[in-house]
C-alpha cells in the first residue's frame, strides 16, 4: 500500500520569496507521483505530475518539483512566490498499475499563505 | 471542452432529509470518483467506478451513502437520512483508465449543509 505525508499543514511565506511544500511517500513498488492545487471555493486541478524519466518535472505557474527516489520525496518548489498562489496544496501517489488500482492517495494538504 | 459536472453547487437541507448529488464525467473517461473534504478529515475518497462498475466503496461512511453510475456520463451519491455530520463539499472526479494519463480532474464541488 502507498501513503503520503505532507508535514507542513500550513507554510507562510512573503511575496516575491521562494518556497518549497514537502512530501514524502512511502510504496512497496514504483509510484506516480502528482501535486495538485486547490484555490479558495474551488476543485483540485493538476500542477504537475512525474511518471518517468527527468526527475524534475515543471508544471503551471511556475511550479517544479523533484523525484527523489533514495529519499522518496518529491517536494514542491517555485523560485518566487506572487499573493494570488495563496492556496492548498496536495501532493498524491498512485501505482504505476491499471485496471483496479487505479486510485490516487493523497496527502493531508499544506496551506501556502503568501502575505505581501 | 466541458470539465466535470456536478450539480447542485450548493444543497442546503434539514437533518433527516434525503440529499441526491450529481456528476457528469468528462466525455470517454471510464473512472469516477466521488471525494469529500471536510476541515476536520481533509479529503476521503468515497468511492471509485471503473466502466460504471463500483471498484472500491471502502470509503463510504456508513450505509447512509449510496452511489450508483447507470451509464458512463452521469452519477449520483445519495445521503439518506442526512445528518448534521454530512455537512462538507463533495467533490467528484473523472480519469481516463489504462490509456496513458493518470491524472484526476476534479469537479467545482456541492457544498453541503445539513442543518
Amino acid at each position: 500500500a502507498q501513503s503520503v505525508t505532507q508535514l507542513d499543514s500550513q507554510v507562510p511565506v512573503f511575496e516575491e520569496a521562494p518556497v518549497e511544500l514537502r512530501c514524502n511517500y512511502s510504496s512497496s513498488v514504483s509510484v506516480y507521483l502528482f501535486w495538485y492545487v486547490q484555490y479558495p471555493n474551488q476543485g483540485l486541478q493538476l500542477l504537475l505530475k512525474y511518471l518517468s524519466g527527468s526527475t524534475l518535472v515543471k508544471g503551471i505557474n511556475g511550479f517544479e518539483a523533484e523525484f527523489n527516489k533514495s529519499q522518496t520525496s518529491f517536494h514542491l518548489r517555485k523560485p518566487s512566490v506572487h499573493i494570488s498562489d495563496t492556496a492548498e496544496y496536495f501532493c498524491a501517489v498512485r501505482t504505476p498499475y491499471g485496471g483496479a488500482t487505479n486510485k490516487l492517495i493523497f496527502g493531508t494538504g499544506t496551506l501556502l499563505a503568501v502575505q505581501p | 471542452d466541458a470539465g466535470v459536472i456536478q450539480s447542485p453547487r450548493h444543497e442546503v437541507t434539514e437533518m433527516g432529509q434525503e440529499v441526491t448529488l450529481r456528476c457528469k464525467p468528462i466525455s470517454g473517461h471510464n473512472s469516477l470518483f466521488w471525494y469529500r473534504q471536510t476541515m476536520m478529515r481533509g479529503l476521503e475518497l468515497l468511492i471509485y467506478f471503473n466502466n460504471n462498475v463500483p471498484i472500491d466503496d471502502s470509503g463510504m461512511p456508513e450505509d447512509r451513502f449510496s452511489a450508483k453510475m447507470p451509464n458512463a456520463s452521469f452519477s449520483t451519491l445519495k445521503i439518506q437520512p442526512s445528518e448534521p455530520r454530512d455537512s462538507a463539499v463533495y467533490f467528484c472526479a473523472s480519469s481516463p483508465l489504462g490509456q496513458g494519463s493518470y491524472e484526476q480532474y476534479f469537479g467545482p464541488g456541492t457544498r453541503l449543509t445539513v442543518t
